[in-house]
């Protein structure tokens, strides 16, 4: 597609339960991100994936969160035994080229709208 | 701890109206900066990324500036219109450490 694509839009699941959001990037983008913006708070930075690197997973707020990049294209951002704090907008982003190049410009998506209850 | 703050918080201004707000970013090891507008519902629409010190840059009515020696960066948009309401939001960096946002409301 043109743009980033990311599903679901909205997803409500029950405290306890795991929930998986999916990113798709736009074609040929080496680099992908994770970002959630929780109620009130700013965007923040979740992970990071370019090309065949480890991911940098530096801002993961929890081992029960944790995400995988298939075949360098879809990612899945998995949050298990998912907790009320965890209800938030979660955006992902793809660029063509990784960190390393300065103009480098990131594209986003709409967003998975998670509320935890 | 980076630290990216932007200010105002929410701004309220009539059609034509012309505005700007600001983006306060640690000055030392520049890396770049970046400036998004976010409507509800949508996706942050990619505005400007500046690298150089000095850099300015222009999007149809909205421009910015960037002064990396003392770490801020401006937007303006001249003549704004109800379409520009959004959150404007900058993000230093390569991995983009997002400042809170200066929410903009253009009333007719």
């Amino acid at each position: 597609g043109a743009g980033v694509s990311q599903s679901p839009s909205n997803k409500v699941t029950e405290k306890g339960k795991d929930v998986e959001l999916r990113c798709d990037p736009i074609s040929g983008h080496t680099a992908l991100y994770w970002y959630r913006q929780s109620l009130g708070q700013g965007l923040e930075f979740l992970i990071y994936f370019q090309g065949n690197s480890a991911p940098d997973k530096s801002g993961l707020p929890s081992d029960r969160f944790s995400a995988e990049r298939t075949g360098g294209s879809v990612s899945t951002l998995t949050i298990q035994r998912t907790q009320q704090e965890d209800s938030a907008v979660y955006l992902c982003a793809s660029s063509l080229v990784g960190t390393g190049w300065p103009g480098n410009t990131i594209y986003f998506g709409e967003g998975s709208w998670l509320t935890v209850v | 701890i980076l630290n990216v703050e932007q200010s105002p918080q929410s701004l309220h201004v009539q059609e034509g109206d012309s505005t700007n707000f600001t983006c306060s970013f640690p000055s030392s090891n520049f890396y770049a900066l970046h400036w998004y507008r976010w409507e509800t519902a949508k996706s942050p629409e990619a505005l400007f990324v500046m690298t150089l010190n000095g850099d300015e840059k222009k999007k149809g009515r909205i421009s910015a500036t960037l002064n990396t020696k003392e770490g801020y960066s401006y937007l303006y948009i001249k003549g704004s219109q109800p379409e520009d309401s959004a959150t404007y939001l900058c993000a230093f960096g390569g991995k983009l450490i997002f400042g809170q946002g200066t929410e903009l409301s253009v009333k007719p």
